[in-house]
């Protein structure tokens, strides 16, 4: 069975820093591209950031780009976002979620963690 | 960069109906790039539908996807209480997985 847990949400500052992560299982973690994806309270779903199963690739939303970094470490089963230069609009849960045959086709994800930006 | 609108906002509507939702895109790509999500209060996403019109592993055959180029669309063919929800489409293409805004089903 799939399993994708986050973790590493919380308070955080304006103009500050937080790491996600998102340790996952019941899959073979290094042939998939992994994403973030974030929810405002009671707003949609908002496409933040993927990473090639390699590694090698990354992808940005606009409103994230040059401020968040996705990162992962195969041997760990983990994917992380790092979230620099946070503003009061990046709160929001953050889900990860796994690709699928396309790398931003989401077949599985996790419960989601909250991240407040407030000072 | 693509952006999609769903339409209606919300449907209010009762078990046993049949349901439509709209999914437009502002620019034609094709249909093997385009999802649906249903969304429950509290919950994580799951996937219904990819490539427009197939549905995900242990999606009831209820609910159908179709279209091409810039208009997809998702129905449900009787609604049951489970499928109240929040329903969005995605685009999942290029280097990008842009959703639409989301269509509310609720209990009429």
């Amino acid at each position: 069975e799939v399993q994708l847990l986050e973790s590493g949400g919380g308070l955080v500052q304006p103009g500050g820093s937080l790491r996600l992560s998102c340790v996952a299982s019941g899959f073979t973690f290094k042939t998939y591209a992994m994403n973030w994806v974030r929810q405002a309270p009671g707003k949609g779903l908002e496409w933040v950031s993927a990473l090639s199963s390699s590694g090698a690739n990354t992808y940005y939303a606009a409103s994230v780009k040059g401020r968040f970094t996705i990162s992962r470490d195969n041997s760990k089963n983990t994917v992380y976002l790092q979230l620099n230069f946070v503003r009061g609009e990046d709160t929001a849960k953050y889900y990860c979620a796994k690709g699928s045959r396309y790398q931003m086709l989401l077949d599985h994800w996790g419960p989601g963690i909250p991240v407040t930006v407030s000072s | 960069e693509i952006v999609l609108t769903q339409s209606p906002g919300t449907l209010s509507l009762s078990p046993g109906e049949r349901v439509t939702l709209s999914c437009r895109a502002s620019q034609s790509f094709s249909s093997d790039y385009l999802a649906w999500y249903q969304q429950k209060p509290g919950q994580a996403p799951r996937l219904l539908i990819y490539g427009a019109s197939t549905r995900a592993i242990g999606i009831p055959d209820r609910f159908s996807g179709s279209g091409s180029g810039t208009d997809f669309s998702l129905s449900i063919s009787r609604l049951e209480s489970e499928d109240f929800a929040l329903y969005y489409c995605q685009y999942y293409g290029s280097s990008s997985g842009v959703f639409g805004q989301g269509t509310k089903v609720e209990i009429k």
